[in-house]
């Protein structure tokens, strides 16, 4: 079946620094991904949307500026945190998108110190 | 906007029990239904959809029926094995699945042997 991988799946991090997260699909290609953060006990909300070769879609409430996202491949996205806080920290989830469904990463546990 | 909302957790059951799961949604349009199941350190993974009223969508044992007249799409399983244990997420798509889904907040269900 279509896998998809993140890297890392744990980072720890000072305040004001920067994090990038990566999703790949690992034997597939992915028009499209997605990104989602979880809160403890809450469920995941979609934080964009992106396609290849073109800008993100940020869904309302979130700052684009903060959450950078680059989908500048096929089979790899990144989000990166910029000047993270501690209100950063969170469970991030990659999705990608082939023609069969919708495929979901294990998940990165960010947290900022 | 659409939403889903589902039973809190945690559920604890011993094995071979009746589970029941409830799910309940709100959308404007005629949404298609999943539950997808995560496993510890695993990405979320569908377990069953079901794209129209009526629609019973299974898979390894378990159920759901999309009724729109209550709008819920309960998951349950006749009897469950300690291997059933994750966490549990409904979720809604209006366009099928290809675009963004709206997830509940996830059950988390533990069996006991």
């Amino acid at each position: 079946g279509a896998v998809v991988s993140q890297h890392p799946s744990r980072v720890i991090c000072k305040s004001g620094t920067s994090v990038k997260i990566e999703c790949r699909s690992l034997d597939f290609q992915a028009t499209t991904m997605f990104w989602y953060r979880q809160f403890p006990k809450k469920s995941l909300m979609l934080m964009a949307t992106s396609n290849e070769g073109s800008k993100a879609t940020y869904e309302q409430g979130v700052e684009k500026d903060k959450f950078l996202i680059n989908h500048a491949s096929l089979t790899l996205s990144t989000l990166t945190v910029t000047s993270a806080h501690p209100e950063d920290s969170s469970f991030y989830i990659c999705s990608a998108a082939s023609e069969t469904g919708k495929y979901f990463g294990p998940g990165t546990r960010l947290t900022v110190l | 906007g659409d939403s889903v909302t589902q039973m809190e957790g945690p559920v604890t059951l011993s094995e071979e029990a009746f589970l029941t799961i409830n799910c309940t949604y709100t959308a404007t349009g005629y949404p298609s239904l999943f539950w997808y199941v995560q496993y510890p350190g695993e990405g979320l993974q569908l377990l069953l959809k079901a794209t129209k009223a009526d629609d019973k969508g299974s898979n390894k044992g378990f159920e759901a029926t999309y009724r729109k007249e209550t709008t819920s799409f309960h998951l349950e399983k006749g009897s469950v094995q300690v291997s059933d244990s994750a966490v549990y997420f409904c979720a809604l798509s209006d366009l099928g699945g290809a675009q963004k889904l709206v997830f509940g907040q996830g059950t988390r269900l533990t069996i006991n042997p």
